[in-house]
C-alpha cells in the first residue's frame, strides 16, 4: 500500500468551478502535511501548510483530519491558471535523523475556458 | 529568495557512463534532498544528507550514490547508468529541523539511451 494517496485525476474542469483534491496517509505519526503545486516540466512548489484547525489562502482551502488520516484541498472559482499537477506531501519524523517528506503521486487539474 | 539550482536540465547519456547532477544551494541549509520523478509514481527519495559529510539512504538508493563535501552543494552520481534511471531529477533543501518547507531546484531531465 502506498503511504500517501491521492485522487488519480485527472480533473478537467470549467473555469469558475469548484473543485476538492483528496489525499489519505498511512503513517499516523505524520507531523506536517503540505499540499504543493508543480507545473509542467517545473519544479514542485509549496501552496500550502495544512493545519488541524483548517486553513484558507484566497480561493484555497486545505483542511486536515488526522484521525481519519486524511488531507484535502479545495479550490473556488478555479482559474486558467490553477490547472497544474497538486501533490499532497507528508512530513514524517525519524528518531535518527529528524525529517522524511513522502510525496503523493499528484492530481492533475486542467481549468478549460 | 532561496536558490536551489542544478547544473543542467537536460542531459542525454549512454548506458554504462558515469553521470554527476550536481545541486547548489545559497541560503545556508542544512538539509538537502534528491529525487527522481516518473510518471504515475510521484517523487521518490533517493539520498538525502543533514550535514557535510553525512548522508542516508532514502527509498530508492541503488544504482546511486551521493556526495556531500560543502554545505551548499550536494551531488548525485550514477555511478554506470542504465536506461531505467531515465526519469527527472529534482535536488530540494530546507534550512534544518524544526522548518518544513522544501525548496526544489529546477530539475534536470536525464535520457540514458
Amino acid at each position: 500500500r502506498k503511504e500517501v494517496e491521492q485522487d488519480p485525476g485527472p480533473f478537467n474542469v470549467p473555469e469558475g468551478a469548484t473543485v476538492a483534491f483528496n489525499c489519505t496517509y498511512s503513517n499516523s505519526a505524520s507531523q506536517s502535511f503540505f499540499w504543493y503545486r508543480q507545473d509542467c516540466r517545473k519544479e514542485p512548489k509549496l501552496l500550502m501548510s495544512v493545519y488541524s484547525s483548517g486553513n484558507e489562502d484566497g480561493r484555497f482551502t486545505a483542511q486536515l483530519n488526522r484521525a481519519s488520516q486524511y488531507i484535502s484541498l479545495l479550490i473556488r472559482d478555479s482559474k486558467l491558471s490553477d490547472s497544474a499537477t497538486y501533490l499532497c506531501v507528508v512530513n514524517e519524523w525519524q528518531d535518527n535523523y529528524g525529517q522524511n517528506f513522502v510525496f503523493g503521486p499528484g492530481t492533475r487539474l486542467s481549468v478549460l475556458p | 529568495d532561496v536558490k536551489v539550482t542544478q547544473s543542467s536540465r537536460y542531459l542525454v547519456k549512454r548506458t554504462g557512463e558515469k553521470v554527476f547532477l550536481e545541486c547548489v544551494q545559497d541560503m545556508d541549509h542544512e538539509n538537502m534532498f534528491w529525487y527522481r520523478q516518473d510518471p504515475g509514481l510521484g517523487l521518490r527519495l533517493i539520498y538525502f544528507s543533514y550535514d557535510v559529510k553525512m548522508k542516508e539512504k532514502g527509498d530508492i538508493p541503488e544504482g546511486y550514490s551521493v556526495s556531500r563535501e560543502k554545505k551548499e552543494r550536494f551531488s548525485l552520481i550514477l555511478e554506470s547508468a542504465s536506461t531505467n534511471q531515465t526519469s527527472m531529477y529534482l535536488c530540494a533543501s530546507i534550512p534544518g529541523t524544526g522548518t518544513d518547507t522544501q525548496y526544489f531546484g529546477p530539475g534536470t531531465r536525464l535520457t540514458v539511451l
